[in-house]
């Protein structure tokens, strides 16, 4: 059974600085590993999707890596902003198709 | 661009009543999802289907039914609903699995009094 968990639950950091959030897996066979966002009250958004074949992706200030053997990501935000503050989830797709992800990251990044 | 469409985005049911949750989606996607998200907590996955006429169980289904008659839709049952049942549901989809991503509605907030 596939299980994913994010550290930290919580996370607070005065507004510029650099930061990772942590998400691992317990089953590595995936298709894929995808990073959501989530404003309170809101859907998801999706920030970056990682193929299991590859190492990183990049999005602006976003980079996500995977080290699919280990069973760990993690989604790097460069000089975080105000704006920045929100839950982040990561999702993982398994080869039966399921869509399984962790329990979140909230993040808030202070003036 | 629909995209993932939820309705209702809201309701209140009392205990005991059965209601569907709708879920269409406008992009010729053959997997949808159903979750729910309870406060201050990820997401649970209810069911799946990768495809019409094939649905599969995930972590928590019990308390509730899907079918997926079209690739356009798949409504969630809540046959006898019960207060652990107040949530926000979330429905997605997406193409594949290799290099696809999932998109998400905007969700249903439900509240079983």
């Amino acid at each position: 059974k596939q299980e994913v968990t994010q550290i930290p639950a919580a996370l607070s950091v005065p507004e510029g600085e650099n930061l990772v959030l942590n998400c691992s897996f317990t089953d590595s066979a995936i298709y894929n590993l995808q990073w959501f966002r989530q404003d309170p009250g809101k859907g998801l958004t999706s920030l970056l999707l990682i193929q299991s074949s590859q190492r990183e992706q990049t999005s602006g200030r976003l980079n996500a890596s995977l080290d699919k053997s280990s069973g760990r990501s993690t989604l790097y935000i460069a000089a975080s902003q105000p704006g920045d503050s929100a839950t982040y989830l990561c999702a993982v797709r398994s080869n039966t198709g399921k869509l399984i992800f962790g329990q979140g990251t909230t993040l808030q990044v202070k003036p | 661009n629909a995209g993932v469409t939820q309705t209702p985005k809201f309701r209140i049911l009392k205990i005991g009543q059965s209601m569907t949750l709708q879920c269409t989606q406008d992009m010729n996607h053959n997997y949808m999802y159903w979750y729910r998200q309870d406060p201050g907590m990820g997401l649970k996955l209810i069911y799946y289907s990768v495809g019409a006429g094939i649905t599969d169980k995930g972590e928590v289904p019990n308390g509730y039914n899907v079918s997926r008659s079209t690739t356009e839709d798949f409504p969630l049952r809540l046959e006898l609903a019960a207060p652990s049942q107040t949530s926000v549901y979330f429905c997605a989809s997406s193409y594949g699995l290799v290099n696809t991503e999932a998109f998400f509605g905007q969700g249903t907030r439900l509240t079983v009094v």
